[in-house]
């Protein structure tokens, strides 16, 4: 199974700061197949960013995905209010889907 | 407009069973695979279960191979998740959750708003 290790496990930063959000995976995930997850408490996720760096249909352009082979990075450019949330890395390259514990992002 | 609804979910006690259901409505149910992923109160997201998008093919976590069955008619438009031999480490929000396309191992670009599950005495 890969094991992804999200860093850091809390992200404190002030709206219209740069976010920068790490997925580490503990083998190299297979054909770059990383997602990331946005949760506002009480919602479902939503789908951000798959195949490490494509954004997903209505992701504002703040949003980037880049990385490949074990290491994988979610950047929000300008943090907006709407953005203080959890954030969840997948990997759907193995026959086992896997997620990061997570990063909350909260206002400073 | 997608919409995935679950229900089915309840008060269980340990060793008994639960059937979860997801009706999905505003696309071609039969065209893509589908999920079901838990997470339990103030935890992390956890992968359950993926069924192909003709039923053909199933794929469970370790944490519930033989005791979870995933199936789907496509005729109904509605995913299932069969739960049986339940744990208290089963209680969790179940979501129902679409992926971009046909293979089982896809992104979820939607998700359903979950079903809770709770396995206790």
């Amino acid at each position: 199974e890969v094991v992804l290790t999200q860093s850091p496990g809390t992200l404190s930063l002030s709206p219209g700061e740069r976010a920068t959000l790490s997925c580490r995976a503990s083998q190299s995930v297979s054909n770059n197949y990383l997602a990331w997850y946005q949760q506002i408490p009480g919602q479902a996720p939503r789908l951000l960013i798959y195949g490490a760096s494509s954004r997903a249909t209505g992701i504002p352009d703040r949003f980037s995905g880049s990385g490949s082979g074990t290491d994988f990075t979610l950047t929000i450019s300008r943090l907006e209010p709407e953005d203080f949330a959890v954030y969840y890395c997948q990997q759907y390259g193995s026959s086992s889907i896997t997620f990061g514990q997570g990063t909350r992002l909260e206002i400073k | 407009e997608v919409q995935l609804l679950e229900s089915g979910g309840g008060l269980v006690q340990p060793g008994g069973s639960l059937r979860l259901s997801c009706a999905a409505s505003g696309f071609t149910f039969s065209s893509y695979a589908m999920s079901w992923v838990r997470q339990a109160p103030g935890k992390g997201l956890e992968w359950v279960s993926a069924i192909s998008d003709t039923g053909n093919s199933a794929y469970y976590a370790d944490s519930v191979k033989g005791r979870f069955t995933i199936s789907r008619d496509n005729s109904k438009n509605t995913l299932y998740l069969q739960m049986n031999s339940l744990r208290a480490e089963d209680t969790a929000l179940y979501y129902c959750a679409k992926t971009t396309g046909s293979s089982w191992y896809g992104p979820f670009n939607y998700w359903g708003q979950g079903t809770l599950v709770t396995v206790s005495s």
